[in-house]
């Protein structure tokens, strides 16, 4: 079974440039997840998609990240324009379904720096 | 939010030695989960324990909870060089449809 595909796996931006990030989650998966992992910390939410409507996006700074998944397979993760802060490992998930008792498969995330 | 916290946040060992990782939690919890992240890598699922269950195995993992103290255990039992990671517990508190993932316990085995 192919695991969940990112690309690209490495991003280097100027701070006000924009970027985005590609996601396809593990065939019949109908959860897929958007985290922030910043160097030393755990992985934070941004933005979790049910099918292709969002179940939860509280964290996600909606002034400068936008995230959609077309037809409820693959997604894209946006930032414009990007903050320094925003350097971090942007990781994709997929799982079958929502909540905690399922477990949730990861892909191998995206570096971005942002300079 | 924080919801799990990880103890230590930093481990040390001599390949063959246990290791217990630790977390606490604030909020009631229907499913805790343990995941691992080699370095530079995605995270990788290792076991999942429903608030009804008190203790599950699998291999040289061992996991417990304690829903009356709110905190679960993972513990490693001979450990090797390949285990050398950051190890994560995630909860769904209050039954949310969501994980939220401590901050981790960075695990070294030594030669």
């Amino acid at each position: 079974e192919a695991g969940v595909a990112q690309s690209p796996r490495y991003k280097i931006i100027e701070k006000r440039q924009s970027v985005a990030f590609w996601c396809n989650p593990i065939s019949g998966h109908a959860t897929l997840y958007w985290y922030q992992q910043i160097l030393g910390q755990g992985p934070k939410l941004l933005i979790q998609f049910q099918n292709n409507g969002v179940v939860d996006d509280s964290q996600l700074p909606k002034d400068r990240f936008s995230a959609e998944r077309l037809k409820g397979v693959d997604s894209t993760l946006k930032i414009q324009p990007a903050k320094l802060e925003d350097s971090a490992v942007y990781l994709c998930a997929s799982s079958l379904g929502a909540g905690g008792a399922y477990e949730q498969y990861f892909g191998p995330g995206t570096r971005l720096t942002v300079t | 939010s924080q919801q799990g916290e990880e103890d230590p946040q930093a481990l040390s060992i001599q390949e063959g030695e246990n290791a217990t990782m630790n977390c606490s939690y604030k909020t009631s919890i229907n499913n805790l989960q343990w995941y691992r992240q080699n370095s530079g890598r995605g995270l990788v699922h290792l076991i999942l324990i429903r608030s009804n269950e008190r203790e599950k195995h699998s291999g040289r993992l061992r996991v417990t909870l304690d829903t009356s103290k709110k905190s679960s255990s993972l513990l490693i039992t001979a450990s090797r060089a390949a285990d050398t990671a950051s190890y994560f517990c995630a909860t769904d508190a209050g039954g949310a449809q969501k994980l939220v993932f401590g901050q981790g316990t960075r695990l070294t085995i030594n030669p």
